[in-house]
């Protein structure tokens, strides 16, 4: 099983400054990484799949980069509705793994 | 609008069993792999399930293999988990969830999810 992990745990900045998430592989996922984004009491809500492609309406603050067994989601300027957890997750081999989640909290 | 809602939830004693049935809608649900995703109370998420287009093929997590079965009924556009032999450590919320593409080959990729239903295994 591909175990991924995700730095930081927590992250307290301020609206407006820039996010940098990190998640690594134990093993090589090529480009075959997604991220999500949850928000308390809701279902989570695709971001970026393939490391580094959009999802439909995402706005373009947010962006992905990496491949193999490392990968970064960026997001570039903080808005309020931002602040939230978000998971890393490979589907280069099954079982399909998510990363334990980095919380992203107002500082 | 997609719009995916799950339900068959609630409570139950270990080693019982439910079925939870996630009804699809807005999109052509024959033509998409489908996934059962499921989150214990404050932790991470966990994949539980997949059933490609037709059917034909599944994947299942080692922790439920042998106890969980994922099926669907596309003339009623459906996708349903059948769990049996509960225990406490499967209490979570249960979402299903629209895969990005129509292809077994590429999938994994969760698109749209449901609003998820909380399965209790508590004596």
């Amino acid at each position: 099983e591909i175990v991924l992990t995700q730095s930081p745990a927590t992250l307290s900045l301020s609206p407006g400054e820039r996010a940098t998430l990190s998640c690594r592989a134990t093993q090589g996922v090529s480009s075959y990484l997604a991220w999500y984004q949850q928000k308390p009491g809701q279902a989570p809500r695709l971001l970026i799949f393939d490391a580094s492609a959009r999802a439909t309406g995402i706005p373009a603050r947010f962006s992905g980069s990496g491949s193999g067994t490392d990968f970064t989601l960026s997001i570039s300027s903080l808005e309020p509705e931002d602040f939230a957890i978000y998971y890393c997750q490979q589907r280069s081999n099954w079982p399909f793994t998510f990363g334990p989640g980095t919380k992203v909290d107002i500082k | 609008e997609v719009q995916l809602l799950e339900s068959g939830g609630g409570l139950v004693q270990p080693g019982g069993s439910l079925r939870l049935s996630c009804a699809a809608s807005g999109f052509t649900f024959s033509n998409y792999v489908m996934s059962w995703v499921r989150q214990a109370p404050g932790k991470g998420l966990e994949c539980v399930s997949v059933i490609s287009e037709g059917g034909a093929n599944t994947y299942y997590a080692d922790s439920v293999k042998g106890r969980f079965t994922v099926s669907r009924d596309n003339s009623k556009d459906t996708l349903y988990l059948q769990m049996n032999s509960l225990r406490v450590e499967d209490t979570a919320v249960y979402y299903c969830a629209k895969d990005r593409r129509g292809n077994w080959n590429y999938v994994g990729t969760l698109d749209y999810w449901g609003q998820g239903t909380l399965v209790t295994v508590s004596s």
